[in-house]
């Protein structure tokens, strides 16, 4: 079956710009996760969805960023004002349920911001 | 202040021979742990997991050992392949928290013939 999938797989920006990333997580997957990875570095947990629940966004860095999940399947993070610090790549993973601790990675978005 | 250490950037082995790669954590309440493997341009996919109840998981070629004692895990690969080239990853969750995985900074593995 289709694996996590994200879109785009690469994004150059300008600073000040606003950016949009998406992923289209595994068919039945109810919880969905954001990392980052900035270059040398492991990933770091920005926020993740579990059902109708309200996210646990404790990883965000800034309010700049911000995510939504629609309909419990595709979603949508958002980073405005775009900052030079802020590029990285974005992984996205969903897993069945919030304590199925197998996480299925998409390919990430890699972001760059001149 | 980072949770999971992987202290050894890179390793180099010869085929055939054993991979070792260590991690070591400092939150006493972590008790589930992953290994996960990332190729170049691609996503982390998951390798073998353990369970802080256990001290060893093994599955084929890949072993993991906790020493909670010690709040140390390692995997080994035995035999080495030159496809288990790759960046190896070390994650840890804690119980009131899941969800929440903190990685390690990774772990370059390149076997050569």
């Amino acid at each position: 079956g289709a694996g996590v999938s994200q879109s785009p797989s690469n994004k150059v920006t300008e600073k000040g710009k606003d950016v949009e990333l998406r992923c289209d997580p595994i068919s039945g997957h109810t919880a969905l996760y954001w990392y980052r990875q900035s270059l040398g570095q492991g990933l770091e947990f920005l926020i993740y969805f579990q059902g109708n629940s309200a996210p646990d966004k404790s990883g965000l860095p800034s309010d700049r960023f911000s995510a939504e999940r629609t309909g419990g399947s595709v979603s949508t993070l958002t980073i405005q004002r775009t900052q030079q610090e802020d590029s990285a790549v974005y992984l996205c993973a969903s897993s069945l349920e919030r304590f199925q601790e197998t996480q299925y990675f998409g390919p990430g978005t890699r972001l760059l911001v001149l | 202040d980072q949770q999971v250490k992987q202290n050894s950037p890179s390793l180099s082995v010869q085929e055939g021979r054993i991979s070792i790669l260590n991690c070591d954590y400092t939150n006493s309440m972590f008790d589930y742990f992953l290994w996960y493997k990332k190729y170049p341009a691609e996503g982390p996919t998951f390798l073998i997991s353990i369970s802080s109840i256990k001290d060893k998981n093994e599955d084929g070629r890949f072993t993991v050992f906790l020493n909670k004692s010690a709040k140390h895990l390692s995997l080994h690969i035995v035999p080495s392949q030159p496809g288990d080239s790759a960046v190896y990853f070390c994650a840890a969750s804690a119980t009131d928290s899941w969800g929440k995985l903190q990685f390690g900074a990774g772990t370059q593995v390149v076997v050569t013939p």
